[in-house]
């Protein structure tokens, strides 16, 4: 079946613009996450969903950065006023449900700020 | 909060057998992952420990010691395309359901 999918795959900016990063979880699954992979660094946890409601915004780096979901599927991750230290590779996972289940990466998208 | 140590690289021979060891020092811990993430890929699946001992999944092996805060994957008859970075990653459980990772061991296997 499909697996996680992600667009764009890649995205070049200018500093001080806004982005939409997107995500298409494995159908049925509930639960959404967004992480970060800065270079030489490990994944970073952004935020996760539970249905459409967010749960834990704990790793959300700045109020720049917010994410809904709609419908219980697509989720967006909205980059505000962009910064070069916002340059990175953005994941999405989604599993089953919470609680230990097995998280599927999708492909990312590769953001660099000029 | 928590925090996940393993090597930043590693070399092995085809053919020959390699551990990759993590560490791990939490406040609440219910369980570790292995991701395999070739370069430009996306992180995929390999094991998940939640008790102690070792899980044998064909080539790859995974063992957890809760005690120790330890864990370490087994590759055993190394490919070449085994090359990529090795994820460790620590579940915290109820409260909080995202993954913590280690910074990923980058393993070259030559010839």
């Amino acid at each position: 079946g499909a697996g996680v999918s992600q667009s764009p795959s890649n995205k070049v900016t200018e500093k001080g613009k806004d982005v939409e990063l997107r995500c298409d979880p494995i159908s049925g699954h509930t639960a959404l996450y967004w992480y970060r992979q800065s270079l030489g660094q490990g994944l970073e946890f952004l935020i996760y969903f539970q249905g459409n409601s967010a749960p834990d915004k704990s790793g959300l780096p700045s109020d720049r950065f917010s994410a809904e979901r709609t419908g219980g599927s697509v989720s967006t991750l909205t980059i505000q006023r962009t910064q070069q230290e916002d340059s990175a590779v953005y994941l999405c996972a989604s599993s089953t449900k919470t609680g230990g289940e097995t998280q599927y990466f999708g492909p990312g998208t590769r953001l660099l700020v000029l | 909060g928590q925090n996940i140590d393993q090597p930043t690289e590693m070399t092995a021979t085809e053919g020959a057998i390699v551990q990759i060891n993590c560490t791990y020092q939490t406040s609440g811990f219910n369980g570790l992952f292995w991701y395999q993430q070739h370069a430009g890929e996306a992180p995929t699946f390999l094991s998940y420990n939640v008790l102690d001992g070792l899980e044998e999944k064909g080539r790859f092996s995974s063992f957890l010691s809760r005690s120790k805060g330890y864990s370490y994957l087994l590759l055993k008859e190394l490919q070449m395309k085994d090359s990529a970075s090795y994820l460790c990653a620590a579940y915290s459980g109820a409260g909080s359901y995202q993954l913590t990772f280690g910074k990923g061991t980058k393993l070259s296997v030559i010839p």
